[in-house]
This record gives C-alpha cells, structure tokens and sequence, in this order.
C-alpha cells in the first residue's frame, strides 16, 4: 500500500510558466515532507521541506503548499527553467518513529524553451 | 569536499555471486541509509544505521546485508539470496536528532547489472 503517492507520472510545461507538482500522502502521522530532484544515473538532490505545522514554505523559485487536511502538497516552481527538466520525488516522514523517509514514484518534469 | 561517495558507479556480477558496494561519508553525519530504485518506481529503503554497530531493516531488507562499523561507512552487500538484484542502488545520510526533520543527502548511486 503506498503511502506517499505522485499520481502524474509526468508533466510539460513552458519555459517561463508555473510548473505545479502533486503529492498525496494517507499517513496522518507524517509531520515532515521533502521534494527532491533526480537527474538521471545520478543521486536526488535535496530541493525542500516542509514541517506539518506550517502550511508554505518558499525558497526562490520554489514554494512547497501543505493541506494537511487534504493530506496534500503541491511543489510550485515559478518561473520554469529548461534546466529545471528533471524527475521530482515527493516523500514524507514520521519524525517520532525515526529518519526514515517514504518516497512517491516521481514526476518527469520536462521544461521546453 | 564534503560529501557521500559511491563506488563504484556501475557493477556486474554473474548471477549467484555476492557483491558489496561501498558508501563513504565525510559529512559527520550520524546516520545512513540504503535504497534502491527500478525504473519507474520510487526509492524504496532496504537498510539503515542511526549509530555505529546498530542498524534496521528496511521495507526490502530480504537478500540483503549491512555493516557499520565506522561512522563514516556503511557497506552494502547483496547476496546470491536477492532474487532481482539489479537496479540502482543509493546511499544516503542524514544527521541523526532524535525526533527531528532531518533531511538526508544522496551519494551519486552504483548501477548494478547481474548477468
């Protein structure tokens, strides 16, 4: 049973327009989400968190939205950059039972110019 | 620099043999972490470490082994018992609060084929 889950498996967007990335979790004790970017053959590199008592977090061009009734977050990226074309993992912790993070499946995100 | 180190980048082995692929980390992190990754799927967390000599398994620990015996490292083994050992296989650490947000970071991964 999946718990953290990217339903789009893949999204185009225009250069200079908002790309927008879901996540849905179903664990209601997750208190601590992070989106990380991978580009091929290579690790994740780490892009955001956020914690459950804030609802936004925004660093740059990247703003992460947290509905924790929902159980939902959304990764926004304003403007795109070609360079930007990359797959994005969601993923999501139970900070009291430990480090372990649950990844999604991921979205490819390609930007064109 | 600091940062994780995966070697080496890519592996083949013949079908049965073991195989170990190194993690090294000169971050002062306290805890490490092994996942893997087939295509299309998300990273799915096999072993790890909060301290030294200590270890959990993860969601697919079966076929696998680890060892901590340095803070700094944390090798991998797959056994001849791992029936789809093929895959991408990462290496993570992360500074180890207790009940806190810690982010992990990612080494640049060992593509292993068994032939």
């Amino acid at each position: 049973d999946q718990q953290v889950k990217q339903n789009s498996p893949s999204l185009s967007v225009q250069e200079g327009r908002i790309s927008i990335l879901n996540c849905d979790y179903t664990n209601s004790m997750f208190d601590y989400f992070l989106w990380y970017k991978k580009y091929p053959a290579e690790g994740p590199t780490f892009l955001i968190s956020i914690s459950s008592i804030k609802d936004k977090n925004e660093d740059g061009r990247f703003t992460v939205f947290l509905n924790k009734s929902a159980k939902h977050l959304s990764l926004h990226i304003v403007p795109s950059q070609p360079g930007d074309s990359a797959v994005y993992f969601c993923a999501a912790s139970d900070s009291q039972a430990g480090t372990a993070l649950i990844f999604g499946k991921g979205t490819t995100l390609s930007v064109s110019s | 620099d600091g940062g994780i180190t995966q070697s080496p980048k890519y592996l083949f082995r013949k079908e049965g043999q073991n195989v170990t692929l190194s993690c090294e980390q000169n971050l002062n992190h306290d805890a490490m972490y092994w996942y893997r990754q087939d295509p299309g799927q998300g990273l799915r967390l096999i072993y790890y470490s909060q301290i030294v000599n200590d270890f959990q398994k993860g969601d697919i620990a079966e076929g696998y082994s680890v060892s901590r015996e340095k803070k700094e490292s944390f090798p991998l083994t797959v056994t001849s018992a791992q029936k789809n050992p093929t895959a991408f296989y990462l290496c993570a650490s992360s500074i180890w609060r207790g009940s806190s947000y810690n982010e992990q970071f990612f080494g640049p991964g060992t593509r292993l084929t068994v032939l």
